[in-house]
């Protein structure tokens, strides 16, 4: 079947440097992807969402990259601080708009 | 406003024993969907209720799971005869209908340890 997955299991990173979080999707027909971080004990939490007519969208902190040639989706957080440590999971959108989620990526940033 | 909230927020149950979990997704609504989260894993899905259509039930893993929604509202996910593989976090979502699949919004889950 159609699969999401994540590149590196673990992401460590210095308080205010750059992150850039990597997935890997195989439906290319999928048209529309989103972020979810989410915390110890808490449920995911939206960050950022793009469709596929577009291969750039920035938010606050964030910008999602997307490559459909490669298939190839991106996450880059600047200026990482120590709220930022999360598990974040990329999820594609699938029929009756379910969303299939790649295993996850830790983040934990250093003070 | 009120987010997702599920309860309870931590069920430890003994094999073979039946458990009920309980979403109340935010007021108006209409789509609703539980996934599962096995440790160190991404979520797998399970169902999803969109108004007063027919649930989408595929995602659930055998028929010892079930899952209704009353009124439009509360969601209750129920799981027979428990075995120990079905320890994991169980999340719930709801979405506003023009929101997109983007706006799920999540509970905190509730934390199922089958002993």
């Amino acid at each position: 079947g159609e699969s999401v997955g994540l590149h590196l299991p673990t992401l460590s990173v210095q308080e205010g440097d750059n992150s850039i979080i990597n997935c890997a999707y195989s439906n290319s027909a999928s048209d529309y992807f989103i972020w979810y971080k989410q915390e110890s004990g808490k449920g995911p939490q939206f960050i950022i969402d793009i469709r596929s007519n577009m291969d750039k969208r920035q938010g606050q902190r964030v910008t999602v990259l997307l490559n459909k040639t490669v298939k190839h989706l991106s996450l880059q957080i600047a200026a990482t601080q120590p709220g930022d440590s999360a598990v974040y999971f990329c999820a594609e959108k699938g029929g009756n708009n379910r969303l299939a989620f790649g295993k996850g990526n830790q983040v934990v940033v250093i003070p | 406003g009120a987010g997702v909230s599920q309860s309870p927020s931590n069920k430890v149950t003994e094999k073979g024993k039946d458990v009920e979990l309980r979403c109340d997704p935010i007021s108006g609504h209409t789509a609703l969907y539980w996934y599962r989260q096995s440790l160190g894993q991404g979520l797998e899905f399970l169902i999803y209720f969109q108004g007063n259509s027919a649930p989408d039930k595929s995602g659930l893993p055998s028929d010892r799971f079930s899952a209704e929604r009353t009124g439009g509202s509360v969601s209750t996910l129920t799981i027979q005869r428990t075995q120990q593989e079905d320890s994991a976090v169980y999340l719930c979502a709801s979405s506003d209908i023009t929101g997109g699949v983007g706006t799920q919004y999540f509970g905190p889950g509730t934390r199922l340890l089958v002993l």
